[in-house]
């Protein structure tokens, strides 16, 4: 199991350009989530999917993100346009079932920087 | 309010030290509580979790127990090494799927 995969691991853009972010979940996990890091707020939450629908996006920031679920194995993010502010690490993390608490699978991130 | 409060960091200690990490949480209900660790570049991990009151959850050294008379799921660990070096971040799962964490408290280990 190569665990949840993330790309790229670092991107960096100019102000302006669209930046999208790649997720492949491990395999038979439903739920997929889109989180950011940043030193000023933590870890928030984006937004998640079950079984590739899209459940809750009300941590999207703004209408400039995008995220999208179109199979069970891929899960993309994007931004456009992307502003020096959206500079930070995102994560895709992905559980069978979050009722058995099992733990959420966290993949290495993309660290993304607009300049 | 519905939250994780964790203690500031960050934490010096010295090798073979006793550690604490303080974790609060505010929650309607009794949610299933969590502790991550993050080391440098890499994703978070799941390191221990308690799923009700007086569980204690356990790995690596590390313990926790699900308070729920002071709302609280402190981490410690009786001797600390260098490579306990990292970021940790307490968690809670209450109704629904969505966690929710504090802000994490980093760790680092001097030889």
């Amino acid at each position: 199991d190569a665990g949840v995969i993330q790309s790229p691991r670092h991107e960096v853009t100019e102000m302006g350009q669209e930046v999208t972010l790649r997720c492949k979940p491990i395999s038979g996990h439903d739920y997929l989530f889109w989180y950011r890091q940043t030193m000023m707020r933590g870890l928030e939450l984006l937004i998640y999917f079950n079984n590739n629908v899209p459940i809750d996006d009300s941590g999207m920031p703004e209408d400039r993100f995008s995220a999208k679920m179109p199979n069970a194995s891929f899960s993309t993010l994007k931004i456009q346009p992307s502003e020096p502010r959206d500079s930070a690490v995102y994560f895709c993390a992905t559980t069978a079932n979050p009722t058995l608490n099992y733990g959420y699978t966290f993949g290495s991130g993309t660290r993304l920087t607009v300049v | 309010g519905n939250s994780v409060t964790q203690m500031e960091g960050p934490v010096t200690l010295s090798e073979e030290a006793f550690l604490t990490i303080n974790c609060t949480y505010t929650a309607t209900g009794y949610p299933s509580l969590f502790w991550y660790v993050q080391y440098p570049g890499e994703g978070l991990q799941l390191l221990l979790k308690a799923t009700k009151a007086d569980d204690k959850g356990s790995n690596k050294g590390f313990e926790a127990t699900y308070r729920k008379e002071t709302t609280s799921f402190h981490l410690e660990k009786g001797s600390v090494q260098v490579s306990d070096s990292a970021v940790y971040f307490c968690a809670k799962r209450t109704s629904g799927s969505r966690l929710t964490f504090g802000e994490g408290t980093q760790l680092t280990v001097n030889p």
